[in-house]
């Protein structure tokens, strides 16, 4: 049982460039979200996602997009990477929505904007 | 303003020697309370949820309380592999709808 499976782990970008964070999840979730967490700060959320075809913004969704086209994929894409997007991704998937109860989550992806 | 804090940032025990963590909150309409460990590399991993005040949980050597104000992660007795980040995480009703807020964390080290 994978659990949530996100890649890459590790991504350095250059100013201006475009990358996709892939995340699938196994777990037959309907709810999966997307979050950033940079040092000395709690995890930010910045898209969430309640189905197969519906996703809404977070708290800090700018510079981001995301599709959910399938109930395991939700993928996130960033345009035009800025250094203030250097930090770790994390995708986490959970049964009920907005965590109210427990979510899991990815191994992260590492991203360096420079 | 809807409040996570968690404290101290960061904690070195001795083997054995146990102790407790806080997280205290300032927020309106909980409807839940996380804890979660995070390794260095790898996603944070549920712990417990607590709903209402006076609700304990227990597993190993954790254990999770809840009051109005605050939580407390009390770990009895730990071993070097408890080493790890302890999140917070607070369930809310914001502005008509819900949202989570997560605390910056309490670094924990074990000392064999």
């Amino acid at each position: 049982n994978a659990g949530v499976t996100q890649t890459p782990k590790f991504r350095i970008l250059k100013i201006g460039q475009s990358m996709t964070l892939q995340c699938t999840q196994d777990m037959n979730h309907n709810y999966m979200y997307w979050y950033r967490q940079d040092p000395g700060m709690g995890l930010k959320l910045i898209y969430y996602s309640v189905g197969a075809g519906i996703t809404d913004k977070g708290e800090v969704p700018n510079g981001y997009n995301v599709s959910r086209s399938t109930t395991e994929d939700f993928p996130l894409r960033l345009e035009l990477a800025a250094p203030s997007q250097t930090s770790v991704y994390f995708c986490a998937s959970s049964y009920l929505g907005h965590m109210n109860t427990e979510a899991f989550f990815g191994q992260g992806t590492r991203l360096t904007v420079v | 303003e809807d409040q996570v804090t968690q404290s101290p940032e960061a904690l070195r025990l001795q083997e054995g020697e146990s102790s407790s963590l806080n997280c205290s909150y300032t927020v309106s309409g909980l409807r839940g309370l996380f804890w979660y460990r995070q390794d260095p590399g790898k996603g944070p991993e549920f712990l417990f949820t607590l709903y209402s005040a006076g609700e304990e949980k227990e597993k190993e050597r954790l254990k999770a309380t809840l009051t109005k104000k605050e939580s407390f992660l009390h770990i009895t007795a730990p071993k070097p592999e408890d080493s790890a980040t302890y999140l917070c995480a607070v369930s809310m009703n914001s502005g008509g709808y819900q949202k989570v807020t997560f605390g910056t964390g309490t670094k924990l080290q074990v000392i064999p």
